[in-house]
């Protein structure tokens, strides 16, 4: 099975930082990558589809972008209530395999 | 407004079953394709399986990790989404989602609405 990898596992950055993540997936797997976004104690809320698709309603300060296996998110200027785990997560073929996340928090 | 609202956790025994339920409204349940996902306690979100919507004729795939124990179904006319799961262990102690699914292309499609979850724990 493809394996996703995220890095970093977790990131300190400032209000109006760009921060960006990554997701490598072990195989090729086109652009069939999505980015969740989990609030603390919340639940997750879809933000990227085909890797660079902005979900309706989803800010733009947010994008994705990436192909075959390695794929960014990117927050363009981090916002306190950016305070989340992200997810990416393959969906080119079952099984729907997750990143481990990563965890953003505010410096 | 989409909701899916899911019921049926709690605690029990290993190797024992439950069936979860969720109940849609808000859309022509249908159309969708429906999974289920999963979250330890502190822990990172598990894909546990999916159903096609009748389009693609209702057919399920599931993680390795439930491949034979856990089943997904579908009652479209009562707008219901299942999960039977038996031979429960304690790694399958987690919070479960259950999401709709885009309809974009070919299911699997990435999730865009999920329930509140229910949680079930597996424990002697």
């Amino acid at each position: 099975d493809i394996q996703m990898t995220q890095s970093p596992s977790s990131l300190s950055a400032s209000v109006g930082d760009r921060v960006t993540i990554t997701c490598r997936a072990s195989q090729g797997i086109s652009n069939y990558l999505a980015w969740y976004q989990q609030k603390p104690g919340k639940v997750p809320k879809l933000l990227i589809y085909a890797a660079s698709t902005l979900q309706s309603g989803v800010p733009s300060r947010f994008s994705g972008t990436g192909s075959g296996t390695d794929f960014t998110l990117t927050i363009s200027s981090l916002q306190p209530e950016d305070v989340a785990t992200y997810y990416c997560q393959k969906y080119n073929t079952a099984p729907l395999t997750f990143g481990g996340g990563t965890k953003v928090e505010i410096k | 407004e989409v909701q899916l609202v899911e019921s049926g956790g709690g605690l029990v025994q290993p190797g024992r079953s439950l069936r979860l339920s969720c109940t849609a409204s808000g859309f022509t349940f249908g159309d969708y394709p429906m999974s289920w996902v999963r979250q330890a306690p502190g822990k990172g979100l598990e894909w546990v399986g999916f159903i096609r919507g009748k389009t693609y004729g209702g057919t399920t795939e599931y993680a390795a990790s439930v491949k034979g124990r856990f089943t997904i179904s579908r009652d479209d006319s009562k707008s219901i989404a299942y999960l039977q799961m038996n031979s429960l262990k304690i790694e399958d102690t987690a919070l479960y989602y259950c999401t709709r699914d885009l309809v974009m292309v070919v299911p699997p499609t990435p999730h865009d609405s999920w329930g509140q979850g229910t949680l079930v724990t597996v424990s002697s």
